[in-house]
């Protein structure tokens, strides 16, 4: 299973809502995780399950959506949340998307 | 709180074999599935392949002819054998704490593998 991650980059401000998609190219049921990265670092679990949050992500992190389109919501940007942002399916095997880089405008 | 801790050479020859360990800690390493990802230099996430605790495997089709990953519960441990490795097989390779719904949501710092003679 592909899949798609878009924009490929996001430029916003702080305090700026945040939309990130996920297109997968069949059906992974409600499987999808989000993950955030940033230079020199491993990533980190952001949000499982499609719409759980993980163990101490702030609340302004949110994740909806089922079968092929999911979507990762940061509500305000804050400054530590501009890094790279990554979904994950685990059908068959495990698949990461290409990433979506959220600058600073 | 459960650490993972990735160790093994740093650079290794073309056509040998990678090896890496990664050491759970704090932590039990039965009942969750033990993941091995990476990520060459300025590119995306791949994952190689992961191992349950009881010892059942499933791994990238991309990589599977060339991927071996163990366990070992007595010493808390799991392990990647990558062999025939090449200059594409440069990265930083991470290992991770998983479930049966995919997610992985504790992992080692990574550990940087450069494939050069």
């Amino acid at each position: 299973i592909v899949l798609t991650q878009s924009p490929a980059t996001l430029s916003l401000s702080p305090g700026e809502r945040a939309t990130l998609s996920c297109r997968a190219s069949q059906s992974v049921g409600g499987y999808l995780a989000w993950y955030q990265q940033k230079p020199g670092q491993a990533p980190r679990l952001l949000i499982y399950d499609a719409s759980n949050r993980a163990t101490g992500i702030p609340a302004r992190f949110s994740g909806s959506g089922s079968g092929t389109d999911f979507t990762l919501t940061i509500s305000s940007l804050e400054p530590e949340d501009f890094a790279v942002y990554y979904c994950q399916q685990r059908s068959n095997w495990i698949t990461f998307g290409q990433g979506t880089r959220l600058e600073i405008k | 709180q459960v650490q993972l801790q990735e160790s093994g050479p740093g650079l290794v020859k073309p056509s040998e074999t990678l090896s890496l360990t990664c050491t759970v800690s704090s932590g039990s390493i039965s009942s969750y599935y033990w993941n091995w990802i990476r990520q060459p230099p300025g590119e995306g996430l791949e994952w190689i392949g992961h191992i349950f605790y009881s010892g059942s495997t499933n791994s990238n089709p991309s990589l599977k002819s060339r991927v071996t990953i163990s366990v070992d519960t007595s010493k808390n441990q799991f392990s990647l054998n990558l062999t025939s490795v090449t200059a594409a097989d440069t990265a930083v390779y991470f290992c991770a704490r998983g479930y049966s719904s995919g997610m992985m949501d504790v992992w080692g710092q990574g550990t940087t593998v450069t494939v050069s003679s």
